[in-house]
């Protein structure tokens, strides 16, 4: 059975960092692409970033370009994202999701997230 | 990129069935067949119903069903239950290879 755990949110100031973790099981994780996708309090959801399963390439939305660094460790079978001068906006409960194999089309697997909170 | 639009709610009495729409542009929803639908309880992470347009993953009920034309996708209930009370989104691929979302529809069961 597939399963994805996500760690590391909490509240942090504005300008202030935080790192990420999502750790998964159950598959064959550097066959997989995956992603970050986020959640603000009572809002829609919005893909924040993606990664191959080799890590080669990477993708950013553009409010995140710059701040966000996806990575991986497919050794550890271990996501990150490592987000640098949170802004308030950034609030949101982040989930990691696992592509399709062979695809960056759909996410077919989500954690539970970790909530962000960005407030001074 | 914008995000497509959906209807903010749905309603339907129990046995009904109902539709949510999700429209794009050329670009995405019309350009590609990876149109894709969330099932998102309050408080739960969101759960895959239908990719690719129309196929349905292992365990999902075939009560649940996708189409699209042109630029516009659909998300059709039948048999409408008080489990399906939830958010739906949906979301399409696009050339930059960065996901679009709706902005999800709660259906409201009778």
């Amino acid at each position: 059975e597939v399963h994805l755990l996500e760690s590391g949110g909490g509240l942090v100031q504005p300008g202030g960092s935080l790192r990420l973790s999502c750790v998964a099981s159950g598959f064959i994780f550097n066959s997989n692409a995956m992603s970050w996708v986020r959640q603000a309090p009572g809002k829609g959801l919005e893909w924040v970033s993606g990664i191959t399963g080799s890590g080669d390439r990477t993708y950013y939305t553009d409010s995140v370009r710059g701040r966000f660094t996806i990575s991986r460790d497919n050794s550890k079978n271990t996501l990150y994202l490592h987000m640098n001068s949170l802004r308030v906006e950034d609030t949101a409960v982040y989930y990691c999701a696992k592509y399709q194999i062979g695809t960056q089309a759909t996410t077919d697997c989500w954690g539970q997230g970790t909530l962000v909170t960005v407030s001074s | 990129q914008s995000a497509l639009t959906q209807p903010a709610s749905v309603s339907g009495s129990p046995g009904q069935s109902i539709a949510i729409s999700c429209t794009g542009t050329s670009s995405d929803v019309g350009a590609y067949n990876y149109v894709s639908w969330y099932q998102q309880h309050p408080g739960k992470a969101p759960k895959l119903m239908i990719y690719d347009v129309s196929t349905r993953p292992s365990g999902v009920s075939n009560r649940f069903s996708g189409s699209k034309s042109g630029n516009t996708a659909s998300l059709t209930i039948s048999g409408l239950q008080a489990e399906d009370e939830a958010d739906y989104y949906c979301s399409s691929y696009t050339s930059t290879s960065a996901p679009l979302f709706g902005g999800g529809t709660k259906v409201t069961v009778l």
